[in-house]
């Protein structure tokens, strides 16, 4: 199975930064991975899809890179409602797998 | 408008069997995979499998695979998971998400329920 290593696993920053996180496969995953963001007691949000594309609706402050096996997602301006949860997914072939999870506090 | 609906909270004793549903609307639900994926209280995501709803063909995590059975009944438009033998370590908040249309994976989901929770409690 591919593992997915995030870092970091929290992060504390203010509105109107700059934060990127990262993610690791163990293995090549073809640039199959995605971004998704959780707010307390609510369903995933998918953010990006297939490294860099992003999801309709999603504000363009958010944008995702890499290649191989290390991507990252990075957030310009932070905003008040972007405090939340980030997981990356890998999605190459029959199974997926997430990463552990970057919580995103306000400082 | 694209949804996801699931049914409602359970509680459940160890042992018991339990089934839940994901239905879906608003889109053609023979034409795209529908995933469930289980968060554990105040850990991470897992995917648990899934199953293209035209021909009830499933794939499923190795994690989960004998623990669980996904099935679909496209007439109503509907997907479930089901347990036939609860334990307590089955407590977990439970989504189903269904792929977008983009996706070439049967992995990436552009909708969401809004998740089932479990309770597994003697």
């Amino acid at each position: 199975d591919i593992q997915m290593t995030q870092s970091p696993s929290s992060l504390s920053a203010s509105v109107g930064d700059r934060v990127t996180i990262t993610c690791r496969a163990s293995q090549s995953i073809n640039n199959y991975l995605n971004w998704y963001q959780q707010k307390p007691g609510k369903a995933p949000k998918l953010l990006i899809y297939v490294t860099s594309n992003l999801q309709t609706g999603v504000p363009s402050r958010f944008s995702g890179g890499g290649s191989g096996t290390d991507f990252t997602l990075t957030i310009n301006n932070l905003q008040p409602e972007d405090f939340a949860t980030y997981y990356c997914q890998q999605s190459y072939g029959n199974s997926c797998s997430f990463g552990q999870g970057t919580k995103l506090e306000i400082k | 408008e694209v949804q996801l609906v699931q049914s409602g909270a359970e509680v459940k004793k160890p042992g018991e069997s339990l089934r839940i549903s994901c239905k879906g609307s608003g889109y053609g639900f023979t034409n795209y995979w529908i995933s469930w994926v289980r968060q554990m209280p105040g850990k991470g995501l897992e995917w648990m499998g899934r199953i293209d709803p035209s021909d009830s063909y499933t794939i499923y995590s190795s994690s989960f695979q004998g623990h669980v059975t996904i099935s679909a009944d496209k007439s109503i438009s509907t997907a479930y998971l089901q347990w036939s033998s609860l334990t307590a370590s089955d407590t977990a908040m439970y989504y189903c998400a269904k792929v977008g249309d983009w996706d070439t994976t049967g992995t990436t989901w552009d909708y969401w329920g809004q998740g089932t929770l479990v309770t597994v409690s003697s």
